[in-house]
């Protein structure tokens, strides 16, 4: 099985920062890899597949980068309801689509 | 507007069973992938399984298999997770999904991209 791991596990942040969330596949993934995001009480929301596609309605300050094992979330000029839970999630071995185990990101 | 609602969360006790049901609206039920997520308390997220629009191709997660049965009904739109011989590990809020796909580069990148509420099992004595 692919296992998926992110760095770090939390940080705490300002209004206006920009953010980097890095996810490491155990093994060479291409491009399949999705981003998501969840604020406590809710679901998951997607904002990137493909490593780098901003899903509909996506805000343009996410962005995503990375191929093979090593990806990164940016999101520039955070806002207040960015504090969240980001998951990078791979979809390389179909079906089982594991996920990482999470980045929270807080108010600094 | 595409909409995934769960149902079928309980209480149960170690070894009972449940059939946790996601009625789909908004959209082709026909024409996706669907799959279940689960959540356990304070922790993140653990795909659990997923069958294709055929209902042909199925996997489970390894701490799930041989115990837990999806499958789908397409004249009723709606997507069925039946747990047995439950444990405690099993508890968690379970998301019915929306699995889609994409073209991009000449590849199909697959992806979540509709989520339910989800719905809560409890397995406890």
């Amino acid at each position: 099985d692919i296992q998926m791991t992110q760095s770090p596990s939390s940080l705490s942040a300002s209004v206006g920062d920009r953010v980097t969330i890095t996810c490491r596949a155990s093994q060479n993934i291409n491009k399949f890899l999705n981003w998501y995001q969840q604020k406590p009480g809710e679901a998951p929301r997607l904002l990137i597949y493909a490593a780098s596609n901003l899903q509909s309605g996506v805000p343009s300050r996410f962005s995503g980068s990375g191929s093979g094992t090593d990806f990164t979330l940016t999101i520039g000029n955070l806002q207040p309801e960015d504090f969240a839970t980001y998951y990078c999630q791979q979809s390389h071995t179909t079906p089982r689509f594991t996920f990482g185990p999470g980045t929270t990101v807080d108010i600094q | 507007e595409d909409q995934l609602v769960e149902s079928g969360g309980a209480m149960v006790r170690p070894g009972g069973s449940l059939r946790l049901s996601c009625a789909v609206s908004g959209f082709n039920f026909d024409e996706y992938d669907m799959a279940w997520v689960r959540q356990a308390p304070g922790k993140g997220l653990e795909w659990v399984s997923s069958i294709n629009w055929t209902g042909g191709n199925i996997g489970y997660a390894d701490s799930v298999k041989g115990r837990f049965t999806i499958s789908r009904d397409s004249a009723k739109k709606v997507l069925y997770l039946e747990m047995n011989t439950l444990r405690a590990e099993d508890t968690a809020l379970y998301y019915c999904v929306r699995r889609a796909r994409n073209l991009v580069e000449s590849y199909f990148y697959y992806y979540m991209d509709v989520w339910g509420k989800g719905t809560t099992v409890t397995v406890s004595s």
